[in-house]
């Protein structure tokens, strides 16, 4: 596609569901990144993909969050038993290598209620 | 551990005027530094990437330098325009992940 999509847009969950967030980068994009960015706040970095290698997921705040890339291209971020404080929106960038321009897509709103 | 620092945290000018925006970061082992621009409830726009090995980069009205050596890099804008207003992020590249300062909050008015 033109550039990163992200699906939702927007999500609202009833606490303790799970939720599954999911990531198209651009085609042949070998780097895939997820951050989270809190009302008013900055971002914070969640997990890494670089082609075959192992992710780095030394941003996951906790176990409840765990991410997967197939194939090496669509990636999806799932959050068990979702709490308040996860509420935030959800940002999904690749680059073409690990040091290449990133892009993002629009994001995905995450309401927990 | 990498920090990244941007002043001003918020910055209101009438248009038309130059503006610097200005980023700092507290190690200078990084591959390169990246300028986005992030309108309320969007996603992050790339404005321009400088390689390490660069000292500068240009686009349009906006010019970004970089001094590895001293930890720093500026955002240049040219002639600001309302169009302009927006938050600015200035991301460095470290061993595997891209690092943000908090950015900059722009208003530009007519």
């Amino acid at each position: 596609g033109a550039g990163v999509s992200q699906s939702p847009s927007n999500k609202v969950t009833e606490k303790g569901k799970d939720v599954e967030l999911r990531c198209d980068p651009i085609s042949g994009h070998t780097a895939l990144y997820w951050y989270r960015q809190s009302l008013g706040q900055g971002l914070e970095f969640l997990i890494y993909f670089q082609g075959n290698s192992a992710p780095d997921k030394s941003g996951l705040p906790s176990d409840r969050f765990s991410a997967e890339r197939t194939g090496g291209s669509v990636s999806t971020l799932t959050i068990q038993r979702t709490q308040q404080e996860d509420s935030a929106v959800y940002l999904c960038a690749s680059s073409q290598t690990w040091t290449g321009e990133a892009f993002f897509g629009q994001g995905t709103r995450l309401t927990v209620v | 551990k990498q920090e990244v620092t941007q002043i001003p945290a918020a910055l209101s000018v009438p248009e038309g005027e130059n503006l610097v925006l200005n980023c700092s970061f507290t190690d200078s082992a990084i591959y390169n530094l990246q300028w986005f621009r992030q309108d309320p409830g969007k996603g992050l726009t790339s404005l321009l990437l400088i390689q390490s090995s660069q000292r500068e980069q240009t686009s349009g009205r906006l010019n970004a330098s970089l001094d590895k050596s001293s930890g720093r890099s500026t955002l240049y804008i040219a002639a600001s325009q309302p169009g302009d207003s927006a938050t600015y992020l200035c991301a460095v590249y470290n061993t595997d992940k891209l690092i943000f300062g908090t950015g900059t909050r722009l208003q530009v008015f007519p």
